[in-house]
């Protein structure tokens, strides 16, 4: 049972290039998340899906898009980087009736 | 102003002292009341979970919540270099999947425990 597993661990980019940061869970969880993390900003919620099948905009959705692949796997894309988009990157799952999340590594992300 | 605010510190403290976190919020929808630990260059862990106004103790940590006050807190006892890293409030007005789990989180503050 490995929870929630993130790829890659580490990305550096040049601005414009596009990447797709990739995300799995092995709890059956319905509900998954993409947040990015920067200093004195703590977590914000980028997307989330809700179910399989079904994606939203959270605080920060601008540049970046999403696919929820199967109930297993939510992907976070950004079609062309921008400096601003350096960050750490984590997804996370929920699965139950209880508002708690299960979070991923991260993936630290430089654009330059 | 921030919906959840928390002092990012950084606070330190000698090996074991009892330290106090505190996270204040406006919205009063909020019913769950979450503290996550995160260490240098991990991923945020689930420390305790709170429903509601009330305290909860498990082993060294205590949480407690005052939602008429919009504050909460937590507390460890005999702090520990271990317990060094970043702890983050987090918050949902949702019950079940109505808010799909949708946390905010305050700024996290960064712990140091020195020995």
């Amino acid at each position: 049972n490995a929870g929630v597993t993130q790829t890659p661990k580490f990305q550096v980019l040049k601005t414009g290039q596009s990447m797709t940061l990739q995300c799995a869970q092995d709890m059956n969880h319905n509900s998954m998340y993409w947040y990015r993390q920067d200093p004195g900003m703590g977590l914000r919620l980028i997307y989330y899906s809700a179910s399989e099948g079904t994606t939203d905009k959270g605080e920060v959705p601008n540049g970046y898009n999403v696919s929820r692949l199967n109930k297993r796997e939510f992907s976070l894309r950004l079609e062309s980087a921008a400096p601003s988009q350096t960050s750490v990157y984590f997804c996370a799952s929920n699965g139950g009736t209880q508002e708690t999340q299960y979070f991923g590594p991260g993936t630290r992300l430089l654009v330059l | 102003q921030k919906e959840v605010e928390q002092d990012p510190g950084p606070l330190s403290v000698p090996e074991g002292a009892i330290v106090s976190l505190n996270c204040t919020y406006s919205n009063s929808a909020f019913q769950y009341f979450m503290w996550y630990r995160q260490y240098s260059r991990k991923g945020p862990e689930l420390l305790m979970y709170t429903y509601s106004s009330g305290n909860k103790e498990d082993g060294r940590f205590t949480a407690q919540v005052d939602k008429s006050s919009k504050y909460i807190s937590l507390f460890i006892r005999d702090s520990q270099p271990s317990d060094s890293a970043t702890y983050l409030c987090a918050m949902s007005w949702g019950a079940g999947g109505t808010s799909y789990g949708k946390l905010t989180f305050g700024q996290g503050t960064i712990l140091t425990v020195h020995p």
